[in-house]
């Protein structure tokens, strides 16, 4: 069974651009959350998917968003970007909320740099 | 809120000995998961071990197994003979169980070397 894909793995934008990254879930997953990582925050929640619907949101600024479409992909959008936006980002999948197999597995990330 | 705390940034291991990963967190909840996560240098973040909070016995995975002490909000990852493939950042984390509120919340890691 493939994993979680996402795409682009790499990308290099400069302040002020806007970006989006994409995720593919493993397949029976539909549930998807995307993560921030830094090394100077560590790994934060940015937001889970299900069923097309946004659950959870972290805190973050409005210029970060996100959306989930009917086959259970995701994409994440970043507007106006600004330095510290540099990170890997992650994404994981799941099985639905409240099944109780839920543990989420991992992309590979998407490492974005803002210059 | 919960928290997750890796009080250890940094620990080594001789090939083939065993070492064990610290982390506790701070909850309110009763009914939670925690993790154990490993992040080699390729990024890519995979998961080592889970662990219910409902269930009293100790998750093991092979080589891996963990010490989840629930009144203390303990959660240690013990790898017993240790290959130079354990070598990366391990993270522990933490997910509620609780409705909507689902996400995990990560400890800031441990690093490991795995010494020949």
């Amino acid at each position: 069974k493939a994993g979680v894909t996402q795409t682009p793995r790499y990308l290099i934008k400069t302040r002020g651009q806007q970006v989006t990254l994409s995720c593919s879930p493993i397949s029976g997953h539909r549930s998807v959350s995307w993560y921030q990582q830094t090394p100077g925050q560590g790994l934060q929640f940015l937001f889970e998917y299900f069923s097309e619907t946004q659950r959870n949101k972290g805190n973050f600024p409005g210029r970060f968003s996100g959306r989930q479409f009917s086959n259970s992909r995701s994409e994440m959008n970043v507007s106006t970007l600004e330095l510290g936006d540099s990170a890997l980002y992650l994404c994981a999948s799941s099985f639905a909320p409240g099944t109780g197999e839920e543990t989420q597995y991992f992309g590979p990330g998407t490492r974005l740099l803002v210059l | 809120a919960q928290t997750v705390t890796q009080s250890q940034p940094e620990m080594s291991v001789q090939e083939a000995e065993t070492v064990t990963l610290s982390c506790t967190y701070d909850t309110s909840e009763s009914d939670y998961y925690l993790f154990w996560y490993k992040q080699p240098p390729s990024r890519q973040m995979i998961l080592v071990i889970r662990q219910e909070a409902y269930k009293q016995q100790n998750a093991t995975e092979n080589r891996f197994s963990v010490n989840f002490q629930k009144a203390a909000k303990s959660f240690s990852l013990k790898i017993s003979d240790s290959q130079l493939g354990d070598a990366a950042m391990y993270f522990c984390a933490y997910e509620t169980n609780a409705g909507n509120n689902r996400k995990l919340i990560w400890g800031l890691g441990t690093s490991l070397a795995v010494n020949p």
